[in-house]
């Protein structure tokens, strides 16, 4: 079983929908989490972290529930340029271990 | 501007013919890391930096080495490359151990290993 699982998709939804991604992790000593996007062939950038108290980014809500073990996040109203792979990272005590998900593809239409 | 650059962008080579793939960073951060991307696995972390002269494995160091004599380098090394290490690399660099949040990747380098 992987450490860090996501559903790999791909999602593909209309414009202005409404979308959701879990990602589970299996390591309980997980100490930060995060959500990171990336686009086709570039680098992976940090979209936001997530905070045991659930933490929001304009149409991005982000949430965490230590005791099922997952992490989600939710995009609001959709655009044409959410279209991209989001991955989730786990990182365990001081980036002595870090793993990302495999990501999910998501595919915004007109 | 702030950024982290990786040589070579694109390459091809040969099974056993030795590579450096080199990454530097200009913002003075402390932890560096590499990591490879395959298709349905992710990025899996290759070695980590957490200052100079401090290296130490991640979950697939196998035919790789790294160094950390300066802050702002850290190049990977393929001693002797096989086609199983065909891959997209990428280089990241963070302010201080456990700052994903600071955490800027490079570009990536595709390597294909024949």
């Amino acid at each position: 079983r992987k450490e860090v699982e996501q559903d790999p998709g791909p999602f593909n939804v209309p414009e202005g929908a409404t979308v959701a991604f879990n990602c589970t992790y299996s390591n309980s000593a997980s100490q930060s989490f995060f959500w990171y996007r990336q686009d086709c062939r570039k680098e992976p950038k940090l979209l936001m972290s997530v905070y045991s108290s659930g933490n929001e980014d304009g149409r991005f809500t982000a949430q965490l529930n230590r005791a099922s073990q997952y992490i989600s996040l939710l995009i609001r109203d959709s655009k044409l340029s959410d279209s991209a792979t989001y991955l989730c990272v786990v990182e365990y005590s001081s980036a002595s271990k870090i793993i990302f998900g495999s990501g999910t593809r998501l595919s915004i239409r007109p | 501007e702030a950024q982290v650059t990786q040589n070579p962008r694109y390459l091809i080579t040969v099974t056993g013919k030795k590579l450096t793939v080199t990454c530097s960073q200009n913002m003075n951060h402390e932890y560096m890391s590499w990591y490879r991307q395959d298709p349905g696995l992710g990025l899996r972390q290759i070695y980590y930096s957490m200052n100079v002269e401090v290296t130490d494995k991640g979950d697939v160091p196998e035919g790789y080495k790294v160094s950390r004599k300066e802050k702002r380098n850290f190049p990977l090394i393929l001693e002797s490359p096989s086609p199983n290490q065909t891959s997209l690399y990428f280089c990241a660099s963070s302010l201080l151990a456990g700052g994903l949040e600071t955490q800027y990747f490079g570009p990536g380098t595709r390597l294909l290993v024949l």
